[in-house]
């Protein structure tokens, strides 16, 4: 099974600046099959990247991801007011797919 | 427009076997390809994946729960179910499921709002 490790586990910033979220996986799966999702207190996660760098549909261009292999980097480019969430990433090059444990982003 | 909706207990005892049904809408299982996934998450803890369910009858389970969970899938009636057994209070969640949009990536997308099942006796 491949372990997401994510880091930081919480990151404090305000609007405005540039937030960068990182996911490390324990071995390489298949090379991009990495995603992140957005998830806000009591609300389902949102898809936000697939395959490592490929916006989802309806996601500003100030989200972008990039990596392959067992490094992949999410960064929010201005935060918003509404880009405060935890962010997680999955991997599903490998099963069972796995998830990381998150990062907090706060102001 | 996708959505997906999960139904079911909200409160089941240990030893119990829970049976939730997810509900879904804008797409189906007859077109190759597509899937439909359970996750859970734990009050306070990270996401986990359960189980998969494909178009093509095809079923993939997570090793650590394969025991205890059954995924089954009605395409007439646009549902998925999944059961797991010998519920115990660890299994308290947020249960929620999603579609699985393209073969051979397994993201999902859009997800369900979730349904909160305790287990307590």
């Amino acid at each position: 099974e491949i372990v997401l490790t994510q880091s930081p586990g919480t990151l404090s910033l305000s609007p405005g600046e540039r937030a960068t979220l990182s996911c490390r996986a324990s071995q390489s799966g298949s090379s991009s099959y990495l995603a992140w999702y957005q998830q806000k207190p009591g609300q389902a996660p949102r898809l936000l990247i697939y395959g490592a760098s490929s916006r989802a549909t309806g996601i500003p261009d100030r989200f972008s991801g990039s990596g392959s292999g067992t490094d992949f980097t999410l960064t929010i480019s201005r935060l918003e007011p509404e880009d405060f969430a935890v962010y997680y990433c999955q991997q599903y090059g490998s099963s069972p797919w796995t998830f990381g444990q998150g990062t907090k982003v706060e102001s | 427009q996708i959505t997906l909706k999960e139904s079911g207990p909200t409160l089941v005892k240990p030893t119990q076997t829970l049976t939730l049904t997810c509900t879904f809408s804008g797409f189906s299982l007859y077109t190759s390809g597509v899937g439909v996934g359970w996750m859970r998450q734990p009050p306070g803890k990270a996401l986990e994946w359960l189980a998969v369910a494909y178009w093509n009858d095809d079923k993939r389970y997570s090793p650590s729960l394969k025991t205890r969970l059954t995924i089954t899938k009605d395409t007439s009636k646009n549902q998925v179910v999944l059961t797991m057994t010998n519920m115990d209070p660890v299994d308290t969640a947020t249960y929620y499921c999603a579609h699985r949009p393209l073969p051979g990536q397994n993201w999902f997308d859009p997800w369900g709002q979730g349904i909160l099942v305790t287990v307590s006796s």
